[in-house]
């Protein structure tokens, strides 16, 4: 089964910092391209990063830049998101997403930024 | 970059009706290969969301025949043509042509 597993999320103070993780597996993981996208409560969707299948191409939205790293492992099947000086504005579920025209998403996981 | 505008913020109609939602870019999409680098996404409550349509009118596979796309440059339609209950939800379309950018959504309610 084609699958993506997000973990990581927890409360976290502001300025804090935070690992996501989000495992895949059913498909050939290292031909994807992989994102990040997140949803503030009652909000809609942002669009936060992606990483290229080898991780040569990489981009984030503004609103993360200098404070979100992507990262991925291909020989585990896993991408990352590193994120630095959390503020409330951070607060909400991410997902990560699967491909070029995001075929694939997974459950998400809740981020919290609240002292 | 690209503006996305998303219309209209909510709609609300009846089972067996049809639901027009229309997305415009503020910049073309369209790349020389003929290629619209534009997705259309259900999100239901609690639920992740769901692609629907992407290249503009290609329909995700399991996708019901009823939803549709289409449009060319800058101005994309998603079409439902007739509601069922489980079509509640809401909408977004995405860009993919340059750094991605969603719509900010449409929220259908079946009367």
């Amino acid at each position: 089964e084609v699958q993506l597993v997000e973990s990581g999320g927890d409360l976290v103070r502001p300025g804090g910092s935070l690992r996501l993780s989000c495992a895949a597996s059913g498909f050939a993981f290292n031909t994807y391209r992989m994102n990040w996208v997140r949803q503030a409560p009652g909000k809609g969707l942002e669009w936060i990063s992606y990483i290229s299948s080898s991780a040569y191409n990489i981009k984030y939205a503004d609103s993360v830049k200098g404070r979100f790293t992507i990262s991925r492992d291909n020989a585990g099947n896993s991408v990352y998101l590193h994120m630095n000086n959390l503020g409330a504005e951070d607060t909400g579920v991410y997902y990560c997403a699967r491909g070029t025209h995001s075929d694939i998403w997974g459950q998400g996981t809740t981020v919290i930024v609240s002292s | 970059d690209i503006e996305m505008t998303q219309s209209p913020e909510s709609l609300a109609l009846s089972l067996g009706e049809r639901a027009t939602i229309t997305c415009k870019s503020s910049q073309s999409v369209l790349d020389s290969s003929n290629n619209n680098y534009l997705a259309w996404y259900q999100q239901k409550p609690g639920q992740s969301p769901k692609l629907l349509i992407y290249w503009a009118s290609t329909r995700e596979s399991g996708v019901p025949d009823r939803f549709s796309g289409s449009g060319s440059g800058t101005d994309f339609t998603l079409t439902i043509s007739s509601l069922q209950a489980e079509d509640a939800a809401v909408y977004y379309c995405q860009q993919y042509y340059t750094t991605p950018l969603f719509g900010q959504g449409t929220r259908l309610e079946i009367k």
